[in-house]
């Protein structure tokens, strides 16, 4: 199975800050007969299910907000926020779609400081 | 507008079965890949099961044998019959529709869950 770490698990950001949380994996998730990396994020905010940010380790998924971006290729992928909003407390999950079994990481908890 | 609403969940004992639904609107379950991915209390994502337009169905080992993902094309329905319960099984299970080819899909749209509960 292709583990995926992610780091921090939790990380506190002010409002209009940056956030960035990191997603590491075991073995490369990149294709390069099609040049992809099989890498989506998703946010997850209480009581709700996933919802998809980033696909393709770097495309923004249709309505997501352009302060989400994704970055990385391989084994080392990115998320970033640019400029933190209150709506962006939740929980964020990479996954990864190379292969089955699917896996996802562990989960980053984002909070407002 | 796409949605994706399950039914089915409840409490079982252990050993026990239960069969989820995940009734599709907006699109075609048959022409698309659907998941099943599950989240303990308090826990993280579990991919579960995954079934192709095409019909092929793959399954994580911690379930391989005791659950199977199927659909009804003339309902658009997705549905998970998981048997032989254990308490590790009890979790919200999300259907969730899958994008991209060669069974390598993300996720797009995603059911509000159902929660499954195996205990005595």
């Amino acid at each position: 199975d292709i583990v995926l770490t992610q780091s921090p698990d939790s990380l506190a950001v002010s409002l209009g800050e940056r956030a960035t949380i990191s997603c590491k994996s075991r073995q490369s998730i990149f294709d390069s007969s099609n040049n992809r990396d099989y890498l989506a994020w998703y946010q997850q905010r209480p009581g709700q299910p996933p919802r998809l940010l980033i696909y393709w380790a770097s495309t923004r998924e249709s309505g997501v907000p352009d302060r989400f971006s994704g970055s990385g290729s391989g084994t080392d992928f990115t998320l970033t926020i640019s400029s933190l909003q209150a709506e962006d407390v939740a929980v964020y999950y990479c996954h990864q779609y190379y292969g089955t079994p699917y896996t996802f990481g562990q989960g980053t908890r984002l909070e407002i400081k | 507008e796409v949605q994706l609403v399950e039914s089915g969940g409840g409490l079982v004992q252990p050993g026990g079965s239960l069969r989820l639904s995940c009734a599709a609107s907006g699109f075609f379950v048959s022409s698309n890949y659907m998941s099943w991915v599950r989240q303990a209390p308090g826990k993280g994502l579990e991919w579960v099961s995954l079934i192709y337009s095409g019909g092929n169905k793959f399954s994580s080992d911690s379930v391989k044998g005791r659950f199977t993902i199927s659909r009804d094309n003339s309902r658009n329905t997705l549905y998970l019959q998981m048997n032989s319960l254990t308490p590790e099984d009890t979790a919200v299970y999300y259907c969730a529709r899958g994008v991209g080819w060669n069974g390598r899909v993300h996720f797009d749209y995603w059911g509000q869950g159902a929660l499954v509960t195996v205990s005595s």
